[in-house]
């Protein structure tokens, strides 16, 4: 079955320096993948979409990269800051039923001052 | 501003009671997700449809049934609400390609099963 893995269910990293989150996927040929920010009690809000043909997507201090061979994707803040603390979530769409969108459990990303 | 708006933010219902979950979009979106939400577990596709009349299972269908009669509207039906239910649901809509593809959400709705 389709399964997408976000390795690390938390991240603490130090303000100031680059976070690196990944997702890994398996049995998927996704179209695209996508990159969402959730807060506490709130609905997932989008950020980036890096399409299947793209290495490397950039916005403001967000970059994401997508390797098809290896089935994986990353997700970096630089520059990172408190506010920057989180859920983010990977999620994969375009598929063999080209509307379908599922997600990964996400990394909870704490950013310490 | 774009909206998907859920009926409820929180529900508590009683187990084997029929329960129904309406989301709304206002961005003449095709497609329309009912995801649920458990700690560790991530965000688990139910259903999606990708027009109206049209849906297809998700990750986890059992238990659960959908209705879209109009393009706007997703309802999510828990056919006799079970404790194992208890959980946050997300409604989400979105479009498709060449479109901007990206899921905007709602907020949710918290739904205890006593």
């Amino acid at each position: 079955s389709q399964k997408i893995e976000q390795n690390s269910e938390a991240l603490n990293i130090q303000e100031g320096k680059t976070a690196t989150l990944t997702c890994n996927y398996t049995n998927y040929s996704p179209a695209y993948l996508q990159w969402y920010r959730q807060d506490p009690g709130r609905g997932p809000v989008f950020l980036l979409l890096i399409r299947e043909n793209e290495k490397e997507k950039r916005k403001e201090r967000l970059k994401v990269t997508f390797d098809t061979t290896l089935k994986q994707s990353l997700f970096h803040i630089t520059a990172s800051q408190p506010a920057d603390s989180a859920t983010y979530l990977c999620a994969l769409g375009g598929g063999s039923s080209a509307s379908k969108i599922i997600f990964g459990s996400g990394t909870r990303l704490s950013i310490r001052p | 501003d774009v909206k998907v708006t859920q009926s409820s933010r929180y529900l508590v219902k009683r187990t084997g009671e029929k329960v129904f979950l309406e989301c709304v979009q206002d961005m003449d979106h095709e497609n329309m997700f009912w995801y649920r939400q458990d700690p560790g577990l991530g965000l688990r596709l139910i259903y999606f449809s990708y027009d109206v009349k049209m849906k297809e299972k998700g990750d986890i269908p059992e238990g659960y049934s959908v209705s879209r009669e109009k393009k706007e509207r997703f309802s999510l039906i828990l056919e006799s609400a079970s404790t194992n239910q208890t959980s946050m649901y997300l409604c989400a809509s979105s479009s498709n390609p060449p479109m901007n593809t990206e899921a905007f959400f709602g907020q949710g709705t918290r739904l205890t099963v006593v």
